[in-house]
């Protein structure tokens, strides 16, 4: 079956504009994570999703990132005034619950956003 | 302040050498992963251990939860192996992830 997939896999865009990013889990998974990774660094937790609500922001940097999950599948991460430093890989995980660990997280192949 | 450091950062090695990369880690934890990270960014999970040792093939992977600290070792290693080892911790007080930022190793043939 299919696994993670993100949607674009490279994103250019210009410092103040926005941009959303696509998370597509593999099916019938009710947990959906994203995190951020940058250049020569692990990633970085930033959202949780168990079903259609948000379980865990805390990892979000500021109020200029955003995700969504309105039919408890499909999520978008959203960034307003993208700012050089949000450049990073995008990545996001799915599992079949929320209980588990990164053990039973399926990784997409990330988004990698470049702020020119 | 990191709550995940691993060492070394980078590694090169000979093909058929016995590889330890290690882990140490700040907050309580309810599990500890170690994670493989090829190139073009897709992520496998390797190993999960809340305690003691766990061995897969040539990989061997222990934790000592009184000193925080965790090993990964790879037994007779392969070009094949060459990639980005991350270890990560799930807080025990959350949904909390921490990562280390990964240790990058190249096996030589």
């Amino acid at each position: 079956g299919a696994g993670v997939s993100q949607t674009p896999s490279n994103k250019v865009t210009e410092k103040g504009k926005y941009v959303e990013l696509r998370c597509d889990p593999i099916s019938g998974h009710t947990a959906l994570y994203w995190y951020r990774q940058s250049l020569g660094q692990g990633p970085e937790f930033l959202i949780y999703f168990q079903g259609t609500g948000a379980a865990d922001d805390s990892g979000l940097p500021n109020d200029r990132f955003f995700a969504v999950r309105p039919e408890g599948s499909v999520s978008t991460l959203k960034i307003q005034r993208t700012e050089r430093g949000d450049s990073a890989v995008y990545l996001c995980a799915s599992s079949l619950t929320g209980s588990g660990g990164l053990s039973e997280q399926f990784f997409g192949p990330g988004t990698r956003l470049t702020v020119l | 302040k990191n709550e995940v450091e691993q060492s070394p950062q980078n590694l090169t090695a000979q093909e058929g050498e016995f590889i330890t990369i290690n882990c140490s880690y700040s907050v309580g934890i309810s599990a500890l992963h170690w994670l493989q990270q090829h190139p073009g960014g897709g992520i496998v999970s390797l190993f999960m251990l809340s305690s003691g040792k766990k061995k897969h093939g040539r990989l061997i992977a222990t934790i000592n939860i009184q000193e925080k600290h965790s090993s990964l070792h790879i037994t007779a290693s392969h070009p094949r192996d060459s990639a980005v080892y991350i270890c990560a911790v799930r807080s025990n007080t959350g949904n909390q992830f921490y990562f280390g930022t990964g240790t990058s190793l190249t096996v030589i043939p």
